[in-house]
């Protein structure tokens, strides 16, 4: 059973356009959800994050949207760079679990 | 300097064998845990750790069993290797609980078991 959903396997994007890697969750009890990047051969490393009492959280080029109603959230990249290029994986938490359920991942590819 | 260590990297061995891998982490980290990443790509926490008293078991077969030392180390040892055991294995650690330490994780950079 996913609870955390990452439909696009990979996506490729210009060099300097904005990336946006989508994320969507079926259990409505989640109430903080974050963003991991993976090279290969690396471990994932912690990207961004954003509580369910917010819709919009921001870090340099990284932008976090949530939309509650939707059970869909997203990560905006903007200008997307070279290295940049990397797994992205969304995942998502119930407070009280103290666990982190994540995603399948997306590959993203930054065309030069 | 390595946050997450893991040995080691790679390890191939045969069904029925008994293997360990081994974590350490040099962060002050009071919680440390394992994750296997499968075929299918999902990355599922198996075991936490916190202060060397084990926190979340989530439904791993006996066969797994983790080991902490002390609290900059957790070890999984594996017994009786069945062939689905072959997965990437990550380690991973937070200051505190998940809760407590915004969910951010580091991770070290895996071990690629394959069992034959």
């Amino acid at each position: 059973d996913q609870q955390v959903k990452q439909n696009s396997p990979s996506l490729s994007v210009q060099e300097g356009r904005i990336s946006i890697l989508n994320c969507d969750y079926t259990n409505s009890m989640f109430d903080y959800f974050l963003w991991y990047k993976k090279y290969p051969a690396e471990g994932p490393t912690f990207l961004i994050s954003i509580s369910s009492i917010k819709d919009k959280n921001e870090d340099g080029r990284f932008t976090v949207f949530l939309n509650k109603s939707a059970k869909h959230l997203s990560l905006h990249i903007v200008p997307s760079q070279p290295g940049d290029s990397a797994v992205y994986f969304c995942a998502a938490s119930v407070w009280q679990d103290d666990k982190i359920i994540f995603g399948k991942g997306t590959r993203l590819h930054i065309l030069p | 300097d390595t946050a997450v260590s893991q040995t080691p990297k790679y390890l191939v061995t045969q069904m029925g064998n008994d293997k360990s891998i081994k974590c350490e982490q040099n962060l002050g980290h009071d919680t440390m845990y394992w994750y296997k990443q499968d075929s299918k790509k999902f990355l599922k926490i198996m075991f936490s750790y916190n202060n060397k008293e084990l926190i979340i078991n989530e439904t791993v077969p006996n066969r797994f069993s983790p080991k902490s030392p002390d609290k900059a180390h957790l070890n999984l040892h594996i017994n009786s290797l069945e062939l689905g055991d072959s997965a990437v294995y990550f380690c991973a650690s937070s200051q505190i609980s998940m809760r407590e330490s915004g969910y951010e994780q580091y991770f070290g950079p895996g071990t690629r078991l394959t069992v034959t």
